[in-house]
């Protein structure tokens, strides 16, 4: 069955840097664009960032862009989240999703299938 | 940036009740309009894409509907699983925003 598995969550001070991963299984990893989505303590999601299938189309969300960067290796089929220059207002628990179509039908019809979060925490 | 509008932020129903939740887009977004069910301490899990179409394995009583900048979402016969709250998400284009949600909570 599919499954995502984020890890690489922690606590960290403001100002520094942290890196996420995903791993997936279960799918064709190499067909399918990929989110993050994250959702601060008591709020409501957000939208972080998402990427096409093969790399080479990237979205960021405006509250993350020029400080996140999103990747993935397909030959390990994995999904990473880099964070730089971290603001309190980044806590959050941090969701990779599979994206519902393939290739080019990317970014239209929603996620479908999550992985169980990871827990950003951002303090001094 | 498209805004997303949910409300109401909150509502109480009984079991067996019907309940719409309406999602205004601040511009047109064709039927690219999705919703979400999200459990306490559990990832969301899609509903309704394309504005009506029913994701696989979710049943009957949800239904979408809407076009261009206004959605509903209804839950036609409330069961006890559905106590949740539910978002609307748009992906017309990027970023793809999400509603600010709705909480059902039991009467």
């Amino acid at each position: 069955q599919v499954q995502l598995v984020e890890s690489g969550g922690g606590v960290v001070q403001p100002g520094r840097s942290l890196r996420l991963s995903c791993g997936t299984s279960g799918f064709s990893f190499s067909s399918y664009g990929i989110h993050w989505v994250r959702q601060a303590p008591g709020k409501g999601l957000e939208w972080v960032a998402a990427i096409s299938y093969d790399g080479r189309n990237k979205n960021y969300g405006d509250s993350v862009k020029g400080r996140f960067t999103i990747s993935r290796d397909n030959s390990k089929n994995t999904l990473f989240l880099q964070m730089n220059s971290l603001r309190a207002e980044d806590t959050a628990v941090y969701y990779c999703a599979k994206d519902r179509g393939r290739y080019l039908e990317w970014m239209l019809w929603g996620v479908d299938y999550w992985g169980q979060g990871t827990l950003v925490t951002v303090s001094s | 940036d498209i805004q997303m509008t949910q409300s109401p932020s909150s509502l109480s129903a009984s079991v067996g009740d019907r309940v719409t939740i309406t999602c205004r887009a601040s511009q047109t977004i064709s039927n690219y309009l999705n919703w979400y069910q999200q459990k306490p301490g559990r990832a969301p899990n899609l509903l309704i894409y394309a504005a009506s179409s029913l994701e696989s394995g979710v049943p009957s009583r949800f239904s979408g509907s809407g076009s261009g900048t206004d959605f509903s979402l209804s839950i036609s016969g409330l069961q006890p699983e559905d106590f949740a709250s539910y978002y609307c998400q748009q992906s017309l284009s990027p970023p793809l925003t999400f509603g600010g949600g709705t909480k059902v909570e039991i009467k």
